[in-house]
């Protein structure tokens, strides 16, 4: 079957640097995507990698690495603004998205 | 600016009645998603439409019906609702398999 797997929870201090891992494993590969939902809100787009590689964007970064079927998003110094879920989402060889549960960030003063 | 609105917000319905829930886009976009969200589950696929005049099934579509007449507009209908259709809808559209743009969400509950 298909699978991601993300961390439920992670709690960091604000200024400071976290990674939410996502492990994938599908039927296939079409790229991985990130998004950010804040409580209430709808889903927002981040981060997209189909490549190998890290992708910078701001204070946020995504990494993919095909071959060992992982990513991870890292935010750099952490705003109370970034606490949030990140969903981590893969594209398979139907191209339809794979959702992990998302990661619930805490960010303490 | 617009992009994705869906309609009502929030719901409370009888077991057994019917609900649509309305999704409307103003960006052109060909492909339209209706996804719901559960507490410690991922985004699941209900139903899905390429371009206007088509749909398909996603992972978890029994229950549930869509129609898409035209390119705007994409609703779901829940014929005779049950209580395990009590969660958070959300209407998304992308441009082919870019970036999904969601809507705001409804909030359903069946009592």
């Amino acid at each position: 079957g298909q699978n991601i797997d993300q961390p439920t929870e992670m709690t960091a201090t604000e200024g400071a640097i976290v990674q939410i891992n996502c492990t994938y494993q599908t039927s296939g590969f079409n790229g991985l995507f990130w998004y950010q939902q804040h409580a209430g809100e709808a889903p927002t787009f981040l981060s997209y990698n189909v490549l190998d590689g890290l992708e910078e964007k701001g204070r946020f970064s995504s990494f993919l690495s095909r071959s060992k079927g992982y990513s991870y998003l890292l935010l750099k110094e952490l705003q109370m603004k970034d606490s949030a879920s990140y969903l981590c989402a893969v594209m398979d060889s139907n191209y339809q998205l794979i959702w992990g549960a998302g990661t619930k960030l805490i960010i303490k003063p | 600016t617009a992009g994705i609105t869906q309609a009502p917000t929030s719901q409370i319905l009888a077991a057994g009645r019917s609900m649509t829930l309305r999704c409307t886009q103003d960006m052109r976009h060909n492909a339209m998603y209706w996804y719901r969200q559960d507490l410690g589950l991922g985004l699941r696929l209900i139903h899905y439409s390429n371009t206007a005049g088509t749909t398909g099934k996603g992972e978890v579509p029994d229950g549930y019906s869509v129609s898409r007449a035209n390119t705007d507009d994409f609703p779901l209908t829940l014929a005779s609702a049950v209580p395990s259709q009590t969660s958070v809808y959300f209407c998304a559209s992308s441009e082919s398999t870019g970036e999904l743009f969601f809507g705001e969400g409804s909030r359903l509950t069946v009592l």
